[in-house]
């Protein structure tokens, strides 16, 4: 399968800071991209819908002040955590899907783990 | 995007078939059931999809009723590494249509020595 690549894998940061977190996809063009957000033991929350050159689509009850989406490019979207606070701290996942016309699978980047200390 | 029901989890001996159900009674003929899975502390992995046929890979096979109401995931020769949350989703076909994939709770797949 295509693959989806999260930069950092974890990432530790300050209470009040930004954290960026970037999700490439390395061998095919993504017109989509998802944002997910995950706690300990529980499913994939969807967080907001990211077209390339458009304005991110949030999921009810997401901030979007506070989670900051940019998708520039076909192979880039980068997620910004902004005023971090530890309740914030959950492992955060994107996902990129091709532009054919069809419904094609969505691959998964590996996760980055946000602790907000 | 229809609601899926899948069991809270499963046990399954190695070198078994495992197989994982999911009810999606109220799916619509324009979605596609597809099954991903998530190993601790990864991202999920695309498995199989399908719409009305049967389907096989290289990593399972994927059973659909008649009705399309439900299906089950087979994993022919169980191992350690397929220990994982199994995710039924049901989703849009088409592209334009936005083809989200909302996750529910999922299926804890234990595989026993």
């Amino acid at each position: 399968g295509a693959v989806v690549s999260q930069h950092p894998s974890w990432v530790i940061c300050k209470s009040g800071t930004s954290v960026k977190i970037e999700c490439r996809s390395l061998d095919f063009q993504a017109t989509t991209m998802f944002w997910y957000r995950q706690f300990p033991k529980q499913s994939l929350m969807l967080m907001a819908t990211s077209n390339e050159g458009s304005k991110a689509t949030y999921e009810q009850g997401v901030e979007k002040d506070k989670f900051l989406i940019n998708h520039a490019s076909l192979t880039l979207s980068t997620l910004t955590v902004t005023s971090a606070h530890p309740e914030d701290s959950s492992f955060y996942i994107c996902s990129a899907r091709g532009n054919s016309l069809m419904n094609t699978e969505a691959f998964f980047g590996q996760g980055t783990r946000l602790t907000v200390v | 995007d229809a609601k899926t029901t899948q069991p809270t989890s499963m046990d399954c001996a190695e070198g078994r078939a495992a197989n994982l159900p999911c009810n999606h009674s109220t799916i619509s003929g324009n979605e596609y059931v597809y099954w991903y899975r998530q190993i601790h502390s990864q991202g999920p992995q695309y498995i199989i999809h399908g719409l009305k046929n049967n389907e096989t890979n290289e990593m399972a096979s994927l059973i659909i009723t008649e009705d399309r109401k439900s299906s089950t995931l087979i994993l022919p020769h169980a191992t350690l590494r397929d220990t994982a949350v199994y995710y039924c989703i049901v989703r849009a076909l088409l592209y334009n249509q936005g083809g989200k994939l909302i996750f529910g709770q999922g299926t804890e797949l234990s595989v026993k020595p």
